[in-house]
């Protein structure tokens, strides 16, 4: 059974920084690609990052681009994405996923909040 | 790059079929072969019920299906059930550039 399991969130201040891991578990980490997905409170899901499965090609949206770094350790069969500056609109629960162009398999998601 | 527009809501009575669409721009959907699908319920992970436009992953049942036509992509729930009330998302691969648009969400509702 493909399991993913996120970990990292929680109340941070404007400004702050965070990072963010996903453990996978039941396939071959090092052959899918992976990707982080978010959904603020109420809202729709929103792309945020997408690494190839060596690690060697990433992809941002515009909207994170130069404030999320996604990067993963095959040995640890684990991802990761780091958020420098966050704001007050980051807060939402951050999904894993696996692959590229459609997300088989998800975790169950790690909150974080954004307030003073 | 703008979401992919869904209606905000569809009902249905048990065992009608209920049609959600999901337009978009032709730069959106630039390879329809990346469209996809996601059911989620209430507190729950999304989950992939339709991928490349009209594939079902295993274990997802036959009432659900996918279509295209120009610059939309349909799902079809055939023989609406109460557990399909649910929220539902579509996805597509939308170039080198954005990579991955969602759409806003249609709520599910079973009459």
């Amino acid at each position: 059974e493909v399991q993913l399991l996120e970990s990292g969130g929680g109340l941070v201040r404007p400004g702050g920084s965070l990072s963010l891991s996903c453990v996978v578990s039941g396939l071959t980490f090092s052959d899918y690609a992976m990707t982080w997905v978010r959904q603020a409170p109420g809202g729709g899901l929103e792309w945020l990052s997408t690494i190839n499965n060596s690690g060697r090609t990433t992809y941002y949206p515009d909207s994170v681009k130069g404030r999320f770094t996604i990067s993963r350790d095959n040995s640890r069969n684990t991802l990761y994405l780091q958020i420098n500056n966050l704001r007050v609109e980051d807060t939402a629960v951050y999904y894993c996923a696996t692959g590229s162009g459609d997300f088989g398999a998800w975790g169950q998601g790690t909150l974080v909040t954004v307030s003073s | 790059q703008s979401a992919l527009t869904q209606p905000r809501s569809v009902s249905g009575s048990p065992g009608q079929s209920v049609t959600v669409s999901c337009t978009g721009t032709s730069s959106d959907f630039t390879d329809y072969s990346y469209v996809s699908w996601y059911q989620q319920h209430p507190g729950k992970a999304p989950k992939l019920i339709i991928f490349e436009a009209t594939k079902r992953p295993s274990g997802v049942p036959g009432r659900f299906s996918g279509s295209k036509s120009g610059n939309t992509a349909s799902l079809t729930i055939s023989g609406l059930q109460a557990e399909d009330e649910a929220d539902y998302f579509c996805c597509s691969y939308a170039g080198t550039n954005t990579l991955i648009v969602f759409g806003g969400g249609t709520k599910v509702t079973v009459l």
